[in-house]
Order: structure tokens, then sequence, then C-alpha cells
């Protein structure tokens, strides 16, 4: 079965950065697009960016540009999300997302499996 | 970008009941729109796609209708295990968006 196993909580100072990971298990890792969305405290849903596993190509919201990096690892089928230049407003739960859609197709930009989430606390 | 917008915010219904959850896209999205649900503490699940297709496992009660700007997703018998945050999000154009959610409270 799919499985999306990420990393523990983390707590971070404003300013510093955070590297999530997402380990996959079940499927052909690489044959599948893996987004990253995060939910701040009480909050909804908001997409931040997906990654190629197999190619290393990335897309980012706007709102996320040059400060979130994706990379993945296909020895160890995992794949990586690093946030910089922290604030208290990226407080927030992240997670990552499979995109259900084969690399050879068009992606369709939903998400069938989710991990769990880790939990990223901004604070001084 | 696409602005999602769910109502109500709050929905109460008896076990057994009808809930009907809606979802407005701000621009045209054909029918690439998607609903999840999400319970405390848990990550969120997939529901619907494509407007009106199950996911693997989800049960018949669960059904969703609409295209270009109007979608709904319909739970006909509401069961206690369906209180949750329910959420739609538009996978027609970058950047992906979704709902605020509507929360489904068993009466």
């Amino acid at each position: 079965q799919v499985q999306l196993v990420q990393s523990g909580a983390e707590v971070k100072k404003p300013g510093a950065s955070v590297k999530v990971s997402c380990k996959a298990s079940g499927y052909t890792f690489p044959s599948h697009y893996m987004h990253w969305v995060r939910q701040a405290p009480g909050q909804g849903l908001e997409w931040m960016g997906a990654i190629n596993p197999s190619g290393g190509s990335t897309s980012k919201a706007q709102k996320f540009q040059g400060r979130v990096s994706m990379t993945s690892d296909t020895s160890t089928s995992t794949v990586y999300m690093d946030l910089s230049g922290l604030t208290y407003e990226d407080t927030a739960v992240y997670y990552c997302a499979r995109d259900p859609t084969h690399l050879t197709q068009i992606p369709n930009y939903y998400f069938d499996y989710w991990g769990q989430g880790t939990l990223v606390t901004v604070s001084s | 970008e696409i602005v999602m917008t769910q109502s109500p915010a709050t929905l109460s219904v008896s076990p057994g009941e009808r809930a009907t959850l809606s979802c407005r896209a701000s621009q045209r999205i054909s029918s690439n729109l998607a609903w999840y649900q999400q319970k405390p503490g848990q990550a969120p699940r997939l529901l619907i796609y494509d407007a009106s297709t199950r996911a693997t496992g989800i049960p018949a009660r669960f059904s969703g209708s609409g295209s270009g700007t109007e979608f709904t997703l319909t739970i006909s018998s509401l069961q206690s295990e369906d209180s949750a945050v329910y959420y739609c999000q538009q996978c027609d154009n970058w950047p992906w968006t979704f709902g605020r959610g509507t929360k489904v409270e068993i009466k």
C-alpha cells in the first residue's frame, strides 16, 4: 500500500530554515509528482509547490518563490522541502501529497495520498 | 489566482439526513475539482476528483456534481463518522487553490 512518512516536528527561530522529508513506499517512487501543502493552525490548505522526483524539475507558488526549495533522492524514495527565512506566519503543518497521475501523462494536480504532516513551529 | 468559496461555513445535520455542501470558483474550471475530508489531527483524504468521480474506497453516500463555476458535494445519509471539515480544490489553473472549508457537525 502507498505510504508517505514524514519527518518529525521542528521548532525554529525566526530567520532560520527548516527541511522536511517525505519517504515514499508502496509504489514506483519516481513515477509520480509530489506536492507540498501547508496548513496554518485552525486554517485552510495552501499549495506550496511540486517536484518531479525523476528529473528534479519543480513548480512553486508565487508566494514561496525564492524561499522554498524541493529536492528528491531516488535512491531512498524521499523528497525534501526546504523553507528559508522563516517568520511566525510559517508556523503550520506541512504535508507532502502524491499526484495520482503517472509522469508520462499530464498531471491531475489533485492529491490521492498524503503524509501524516510535520508541524513546524516558529518561535523565538 | 482562482478563488474558491465554500458555503456554508458550518453545517449541522442529523444522522441519516442529507448534507449538501457548495463550492464556487471565481472563474470557470470545467470539471477540474476535487473534494477532501479532514478530521481533527489527520491529513486530508481524497473523496472526489474530476468533480464527480469517487476515489478508491469512498462510500457511495458521497457524491459530487457540477461543472464550470458551481459544484456540490452531497452526503446522502450522514453517519457519525462523517463529522469533519470538507475542502474543495481546483485543479484547472496554476496555482492550485483550496476553499476555506465547510465544517459538518452531527446534530
